[in-house]
Protein backbone atom coordinates (compact mmCIF):
# COMPACT_ATOMS: atom_id res chain seq x y z
CA UNK A 1 0.00 0.00 0.00
CA UNK A 2 1.52 3.28 -0.89
CA UNK A 3 2.26 5.82 2.14
CA UNK A 4 3.67 9.37 1.73
CA UNK A 5 5.01 11.15 4.60
CA UNK A 6 6.01 14.93 4.67
CA UNK A 7 8.72 16.43 7.06
CA UNK A 8 8.50 18.02 8.38
CA UNK A 9 5.41 18.53 10.10
CA UNK A 10 5.36 22.26 10.45
CA UNK A 11 8.04 25.03 10.13
CA UNK A 12 8.52 28.84 11.27
CA UNK A 13 11.04 30.64 9.38
CA UNK A 14 12.57 34.28 9.03
CA UNK A 15 11.41 36.17 5.55
CA UNK A 16 14.18 35.69 3.08
CA UNK A 17 15.32 31.97 4.37
CA UNK A 18 15.60 29.24 1.77
CA UNK A 19 13.53 26.18 2.70
CA UNK A 20 13.43 22.22 1.47
CA UNK A 21 10.22 20.65 2.47
CA UNK A 22 10.66 16.96 2.12
CA UNK A 23 8.42 14.15 1.10
CA UNK A 24 8.47 10.56 0.85
CA UNK A 25 6.74 7.66 -0.37
CA UNK A 26 6.91 3.56 -0.57
CA UNK A 27 5.90 2.67 -3.84
CA UNK A 28 8.38 3.92 -6.52
CA UNK A 29 5.63 2.68 -9.20
CA UNK A 30 4.11 6.34 -9.84
CA UNK A 31 3.05 8.02 -12.53
CA UNK A 32 3.85 11.52 -11.28
CA UNK A 33 4.22 13.31 -8.35
CA UNK A 34 2.18 16.84 -7.63
CA UNK A 35 2.62 19.52 -4.86
CA UNK A 36 0.09 21.63 -3.93
CA UNK A 37 -0.41 24.54 -1.96
CA UNK A 38 -3.55 25.18 0.48
CA UNK A 39 -4.47 28.30 2.40
CA UNK A 40 -6.29 28.10 5.49
CA UNK A 41 -9.87 27.21 4.71
CA UNK A 42 -9.40 27.31 1.23
CA UNK A 43 -8.58 24.91 -1.88
CA UNK A 44 -5.62 23.35 -2.92
CA UNK A 45 -3.85 25.25 -5.94
CA UNK A 46 -1.44 22.56 -7.97
CA UNK A 47 2.17 24.69 -7.80
CA UNK A 48 4.30 21.91 -9.56
CA UNK A 49 3.59 18.69 -11.47
CA UNK A 50 6.87 16.35 -12.05
CA UNK A 51 6.61 13.16 -14.30
CA UNK A 52 7.96 9.79 -13.14
CA UNK A 53 10.35 10.49 -16.04
CA UNK A 54 11.69 13.50 -14.82
CA UNK A 55 14.04 14.82 -12.21
CA UNK A 56 12.56 18.37 -11.44
CA UNK A 57 9.94 21.33 -12.21
CA UNK A 58 10.91 25.10 -11.50
CA UNK A 59 8.22 27.84 -11.12
CA UNK A 60 9.54 30.69 -9.98
CA UNK A 61 11.08 30.64 -7.11
CA UNK A 62 10.05 26.89 -6.38
CA UNK A 63 11.78 24.11 -7.73
CA UNK A 64 10.80 20.31 -7.20
CA UNK A 65 13.06 17.63 -7.64
CA UNK A 66 11.66 13.78 -7.46
CA UNK A 67 14.16 10.74 -7.01
CA UNK A 68 11.93 7.80 -8.29
CA UNK A 69 14.05 5.26 -7.00
CA UNK A 70 14.50 6.37 -3.64
CA UNK A 71 10.91 7.36 -3.40
CA UNK A 72 11.89 10.61 -2.53
CA UNK A 73 10.71 14.22 -3.27
CA UNK A 74 11.94 17.67 -2.45
CA UNK A 75 10.15 21.31 -2.72
CA UNK A 76 12.83 23.59 -2.40
CA UNK A 77 11.33 27.91 -1.78
CA UNK A 78 14.14 30.19 -2.62
CA UNK A 79 13.94 33.80 -0.32
CA UNK A 80 10.92 32.69 1.54
CA UNK A 81 8.38 35.66 1.54
CA UNK A 82 5.39 36.11 4.63
CA UNK A 83 3.02 36.07 1.21
CA UNK A 84 4.12 32.10 1.52
CA UNK A 85 2.63 30.75 4.54
CA UNK A 86 0.48 28.25 3.57
CA UNK A 87 0.21 24.14 4.22
CA UNK A 88 2.24 22.42 1.26
CA UNK A 89 0.93 18.91 0.39
CA UNK A 90 2.67 16.51 -1.83
CA UNK A 91 0.45 13.97 -4.34
CA UNK A 92 1.69 10.82 -5.82
CA UNK A 93 -0.34 9.61 -8.66
CA UNK A 94 -0.88 5.76 -8.91
CA UNK A 95 -3.73 6.21 -10.72
CA UNK A 96 -5.50 7.53 -7.61
CA UNK A 97 -4.05 10.16 -5.67
CA UNK A 98 -2.47 9.97 -2.41
CA UNK A 99 -2.00 12.24 0.00
CA UNK A 100 0.81 13.30 2.51
CA UNK A 101 -0.74 14.79 5.70
CA UNK A 102 1.15 18.27 4.43
CA UNK A 103 3.91 20.57 5.80
CA UNK A 104 2.28 23.91 7.89
CA UNK A 105 4.53 26.39 6.97
CA UNK A 106 4.83 29.92 8.35
CA UNK A 107 6.98 32.79 7.52
CA UNK A 108 7.58 35.89 9.35
CA UNK A 109 8.79 39.10 8.64
CA UNK B 1 -11.82 30.12 -16.33
CA UNK B 2 -13.93 28.68 -13.64
CA UNK B 3 -12.23 25.46 -13.43
CA UNK B 4 -13.87 23.49 -10.67
CA UNK B 5 -16.82 24.80 -8.57
CA UNK B 6 -18.21 23.37 -5.98
CA UNK B 7 -21.60 24.38 -4.24
CA UNK B 8 -22.25 24.99 -1.34
CA UNK B 9 -19.49 25.90 0.31
CA UNK B 10 -21.00 25.02 3.77
CA UNK B 11 -23.59 23.51 5.41
CA UNK B 12 -24.88 22.41 8.76
CA UNK B 13 -26.62 19.13 8.95
CA UNK B 14 -28.83 17.20 11.77
CA UNK B 15 -27.66 13.95 11.83
CA UNK B 16 -30.36 11.86 10.12
CA UNK B 17 -30.84 14.41 7.17
CA UNK B 18 -29.45 14.03 3.46
CA UNK B 19 -27.96 16.32 1.15
CA UNK B 20 -26.11 16.42 -2.05
CA UNK B 21 -23.24 18.27 -2.78
CA UNK B 22 -22.53 19.18 -6.97
CA UNK B 23 -18.75 19.45 -8.49
CA UNK B 24 -18.85 21.23 -11.84
CA UNK B 25 -16.31 21.67 -13.97
CA UNK B 26 -15.93 23.19 -17.48
CA UNK B 27 -12.60 21.94 -18.87
CA UNK B 28 -13.68 18.76 -20.74
CA UNK B 29 -11.91 16.85 -17.85
CA UNK B 30 -13.23 13.19 -17.93
CA UNK B 31 -11.69 11.75 -14.86
CA UNK B 32 -13.74 13.46 -11.44
CA UNK B 33 -12.43 12.77 -7.97
CA UNK B 34 -14.58 13.00 -4.00
CA UNK B 35 -12.02 13.22 -1.17
CA UNK B 36 -12.74 14.56 2.48
CA UNK B 37 -10.30 16.29 4.26
CA UNK B 38 -9.71 15.58 8.06
CA UNK B 39 -6.93 16.68 10.41
CA UNK B 40 -4.41 14.50 10.62
CA UNK B 41 -5.62 12.20 8.40
CA UNK B 42 -4.50 14.32 5.16
CA UNK B 43 -7.34 14.04 1.94
CA UNK B 44 -8.57 10.35 1.35
CA UNK B 45 -10.69 9.47 -1.55
CA UNK B 46 -14.38 8.82 -1.59
CA UNK B 47 -15.39 7.81 -5.04
CA UNK B 48 -14.39 9.12 -8.83
CA UNK B 49 -15.32 8.29 -11.59
CA UNK B 50 -13.56 8.12 -15.38
CA UNK B 51 -16.28 8.73 -17.60
CA UNK B 52 -19.77 9.84 -18.06
CA UNK B 53 -22.15 7.50 -15.99
CA UNK B 54 -19.43 5.60 -14.18
CA UNK B 55 -18.71 5.43 -10.91
CA UNK B 56 -15.89 3.90 -8.67
CA UNK B 57 -15.33 3.07 -5.30
CA UNK B 58 -12.35 4.95 -3.38
CA UNK B 59 -10.55 4.10 -0.12
CA UNK B 60 -13.70 5.73 2.13
CA UNK B 61 -16.99 4.91 0.39
CA UNK B 62 -19.26 3.99 3.25
CA UNK B 63 -21.82 5.81 3.69
CA UNK B 64 -21.45 7.97 0.52
CA UNK B 65 -23.07 7.63 -3.20
CA UNK B 66 -22.16 9.49 -6.04
CA UNK B 67 -24.21 10.23 -9.62
CA UNK B 68 -22.35 11.03 -12.77
CA UNK B 69 -25.19 12.02 -15.43
CA UNK B 70 -23.30 14.81 -17.09
CA UNK B 71 -19.92 14.91 -17.98
CA UNK B 72 -19.34 17.80 -16.64
CA UNK B 73 -20.91 17.06 -13.33
CA UNK B 74 -20.45 14.86 -10.38
CA UNK B 75 -22.62 14.66 -7.18
CA UNK B 76 -21.87 13.46 -3.84
CA UNK B 77 -24.87 12.52 -2.19
CA UNK B 78 -25.30 11.80 1.63
CA UNK B 79 -28.40 9.77 2.51
CA UNK B 80 -28.78 9.81 6.31
CA UNK B 81 -25.65 12.17 7.76
CA UNK B 82 -23.66 10.97 10.70
CA UNK B 83 -21.53 13.25 13.18
CA UNK B 84 -18.35 11.48 11.33
CA UNK B 85 -18.72 12.73 8.12
CA UNK B 86 -17.81 15.93 9.30
CA UNK B 87 -15.49 16.87 6.72
CA UNK B 88 -14.13 18.93 4.21
CA UNK B 89 -14.95 17.66 1.08
CA UNK B 90 -13.30 18.47 -2.40
CA UNK B 91 -13.73 17.59 -5.58
CA UNK B 92 -11.18 17.45 -8.29
CA UNK B 93 -10.61 16.63 -12.13
CA UNK B 94 -8.41 15.24 -14.62
CA UNK B 95 -8.37 14.94 -18.49
CA UNK B 96 -8.57 10.78 -19.59
CA UNK B 97 -4.44 10.21 -19.01
CA UNK B 98 -4.11 11.43 -15.34
CA UNK B 99 -0.50 9.86 -15.84
CA UNK B 100 0.24 12.88 -17.66
CA UNK B 101 -1.99 15.32 -16.61
CA UNK B 102 -2.27 16.55 -13.22
CA UNK B 103 -5.17 16.88 -11.09
CA UNK B 104 -7.40 20.88 -10.51
CA UNK B 105 -9.23 21.12 -7.11
CA UNK B 106 -12.19 23.20 -6.45
CA UNK B 107 -12.10 25.37 -3.47
CA UNK B 108 -14.39 22.37 -0.78
CA UNK B 109 -17.61 22.46 0.91
CA UNK B 110 -17.53 22.14 4.94
CA UNK B 111 -19.83 20.74 6.06
CA UNK B 112 -20.83 20.04 9.64
CA UNK B 113 -22.99 17.15 11.33
CA UNK B 114 -24.60 17.70 14.63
Amino acid sequence: KQEVTQIPAALSVPEGENLVLNCSFTDSAIYNLQWFRQDPGKGLTSLLLIQSSQREQTSGRLNASLDKSSGRSTLYIAASQPGDSATYLCAVNTDKLIFGTGTRLQVFP
Amino acid sequence: NAGVTQTPKFRVLKTGQSMTLLCAQDMNHEYMYWYRQDPGMGLRLIHYSVGEGTTAKGEVPDGYNVSRLKKQNFLLGLESAAPSQTSVYFCASSYGDSQIYGYTFGSGTRLTVV
